[in-house]
């Protein structure tokens, strides 16, 4: 069975950061395509960074390229999100997903994690 | 970018009822949809990729259909726990969403 489990939400100042990990099983995590796609408050889903298996390429929105940093650790079978500079609008739940064998569409999600920007 | 559009953003539907979302990409997608369905507090779930093919589990209720620009999502016969909130999103071009389509209680 695949299990995501995200960790590492919390309240930050604008301006802080914060690492969001995601612990995986049941899947070969070298193999899959990841994603994390976070929901403001009250708002609708916004996909914001993908890593590639095999090559590791990574892609993110224009509305957080260069603040935050996707990776993984392929030996702890954990994915990250490395969130600097941060703003009120990146408060959010922050979900973890699994990319299908196509890598295009997502078929297995974490229960988010929730990241607070305030002062 | 491609950018995606639902319609509507909310219907109101009673369980029996047939119920017709649409999404529509800025620019050709092929069949790289896919719809997911969204309860309050949980994750999102897939429910069809590539436009029409149903995931394992996911009620027959359920269909999916379009190619290019202009896809649609069925549900047949509404049941209680179909309430929920209807995400298209597309993969041609990296991810987008559309911005949902809540189906409520009538």
């Amino acid at each position: 069975e695949v299990q995501l489990l995200e960790s590492g939400g919390g309240l930050v100042q604008p301006g802080g950061s914060l690492r969001l990990s995601c612990a995986t099983s049941g899947f070969t995590f070298s193999t899959y395509a990841m994603s994390w796609v976070r929901q403001a408050p009250g708002k609708g889903l916004e996909w914001i960074s993908v890593i590639y298996g095999g090559d590791s390429r990574t892609y993110y929105a224009d509305s957080v390229r260069g603040r935050l940093t996707i990776s993984r650790d392929i030996s702890k079978n954990t994915l990250y999100l490395q969130m600097n500079s941060l703003r009120a609008d990146d408060t959010a739940v922050y979900y973890c997903a699994k990319h299908e064998s196509l890598q295009s569409f997502l078929d297995s999600w974490g229960q988010g994690t929730l990241v607070t920007v305030s002062s | 970018d491609i950018q995606m559009t639902q319609s509507p953003s909310s219907v109101s539907a009673s369980v029996g009822d047939r119920v017709t979302i649409t999404c529509r990409a800025s620019q050709g997608i092929a069949n790289w949809l896919a719809w997911y369905q969204q309860k309050p507090g949980k994750a999102p779930k897939l429910l069809i990729s590539s436009a029409s093919t149903l995931q394992s589990g996911v009620p027959s209720r359920f269909s999916g259909s379009g190619f290019g620009t202009d896809f649609t999502l069925i549900i047949s016969s509404l049941q209680p726990e179909d309430f929920a909130t209807y995400y298209c999103q597309q993969a041609n071009n990296l991810f987008t969403f559309g911005p949902g389509t809540k189906v409520d209680i009538k």
